[in-house]
């Protein structure tokens, strides 16, 4: 079935480097994606999005690259501190629906 | 960004009570509000489409008459748990869509923790 997932359930990143946590979509009629972290117990936070028209897109320490002919997102977070530390979902909207549906989410672990 | 809020943010119920759960956007309305619920290292699961004055849409395999929702308001939409059970608890959280400067946007809630004992 149709399905938005992520390469890898772990990362650990030495504090300071750069990380870069992967997700593919599989519906070619997605046009609306969206990065959340989600803290321990909280809900999820919007970090940053992107529509199917560009191909990057920039934020405060973060980069969010859209790859349609592979079908391939990814979230950059630059020199990442101690606080990245979260859960990271990518989510996608398809033309004509309201609904998210979300990956299965990447647990960022930043090494001290 | 937007806020949106969840009261409580925790409860502990017995086995057959009903839970009720709130959530509000504080800053904007929200004519469309999601429910969503999220077991232990999993991802969200969409449960039901909330719409102001109207009736929600729920997902397959997800009971309307066990988790009833009411979205009375542009403000205001709330989740009933009824006749909650063990397998009920779970992390319920909500989101409410904003339209700001020509974008749409999902801005969720804290969560609200149930357990039920």
């Amino acid at each position: 079935g149709e399905s938005v997932g992520l390469h890898l359930p772990t990362l650990s990143v030495q504090e300071g480097d750069n990380s870069i946590i992967n997700c593919a979509y599989s519906n070619s009629a997605s046009d609306y994606f969206i990065w959340y972290k989600q803290e321990s117990g909280k809900g999820p936070q919007f970090i940053i999005d992107i529509r199917s028209n560009m191909d990057k897109r920039q934020g405060q320490r973060v980069t969010v690259l859209l790859n349609k002919t592979v079908k391939h997102l990814s979230l950059q977070i630059a020199a990442t501190q101690p606080g990245d530390s979260a859960v990271y979902f990518c989510a996608e909207k398809r033309v004509g629906n309201e609904k998210l549906t979300f990956g299965t989410g990447t647990r960022l672990t930043i090494i001290p | 960004g937007a806020v949106v809020s969840q009261h409580p943010s925790w409860v502990i119920c017995k086995s057959g009570t009903s839970v009720k759960i709130e959530c509000r956007s504080l800053d904007f309305q929200a004519t469309t509000m999601f429910w969503y619920r999220q077991f232990p290292k999993q991802s969200l699961m969409l449960m039901a489409t909330s719409n102001e004055g109207s009736k929600a849409t729920y997902e397959q395999g997800v009971e309307k008459d066990k988790f009833l929702i009411n979205h009375a308001s542009l403000t205001l939409s709330t989740l009933t748990v009824t006749s909650a059970h063990p397998e009920d608890s779970s992390f319920y959280i909500c989101s409410a869509r904003n339209f700001g400067g020509g974008q749409e946007t999902q801005y969720f809630g804290p969560g609200t923790r149930l357990l039920v004992l």
